[in-house]
């Protein structure tokens, strides 16, 4: 237990349909990152969130809408996926995401496979 | 650009030692990260390195050459709930963690 908690845990989708991921942390971190893991290959940063405002946007396609509504929650919502977004999405959350040694704790994950 | 490599996928025997190495060439440097993963979980954190040297934690140490660009880490008296993905990341200049693929780790009896 990390101390970061992400639902749902598994994600059937089509790809006209609307869904959210949540993610919420119980550490009083305030800042929460989005990743996507897709088989072996690295995690990729999706969204970050400083102190509830968006600080970084790495290219992701607009189908994916990230909403930070308190330092403690965050959403990643979903909508006309492609087959090829189906990965691990994990949510992550840290101090304050500005220093060396701020180290980053990871909820269990959704597994989306959009059909 | 931003590279980070480590092995696949590595095999080591219950009760043997097992070094799983971690190169990196990153725009900035401000530490090194080694995560643990069993299969279905969440990333657990195992180590973090600034400065050059050995880390230990337990049965657990990581090793850090920033001239080199280059870390390992090292895990001794292997058992079996040891068989995981273990993740190298680094933090650069903008404080974000570029990951490596991460390196299977199957041990066996």
């Amino acid at each position: 237990e990390t101390g970061v908690t992400q639902t749902p845990r598994h994600l059937v989708m089509g790809m006209t349909n609307k869904k959210s991921l949540k993610c919420e942390q119980h550490l009083g971190h305030n800042a929460m990152y989005w990743y996507k893991q897709s088989a072996k290959k690295p995690l990729e940063l999706m969204f970050v969130y400083n102190f509830k405002e968006q600080t970084e946007n790495n290219s992701v396609p607009s189908r994916f809408s990230p909403e930070c509504p308190n330092s403690s929650h965050l959403f990643l919502h979903l909508h006309t996926l492609q087959p090829e977004d189906s990965a691990l999405y994990l949510c992550a959350s840290s101090q304050d995401g500005t220093s060396g040694a701020d180290t980053q704790y990871f909820g269990p994950g959704t597994r989306l496979t959009v059909l | 650009g931003q590279n980070i490599d480590q092995p696949t996928e590595m095999t080591a025997t219950e009760g043997a030692i097992v070094q799983i190495n971690c190169t990196y060439q990153t725009s900035g440097f401000n530490g090194l990260f080694w995560y643990q993963q069993h299969a279905g979980e969440a990333p657990t954190f195992l180590s973090y390195n600034v400065l050059d040297g050995l880390e230990e934690k337990g049965r657990f140490s990581s090793f850090l050459s920033r001239s080199k660009g280059y870390s390992y880490l090292l895990l001794k008296e292997l058992q079996m709930k040891d068989s995981a993905s273990y993740l190298c990341a680094v933090m650069d200049s903008n404080y974000q963690l570029i990951w490596g693929a991460g390196t299977k780790l199957i041990i066996k009896p």
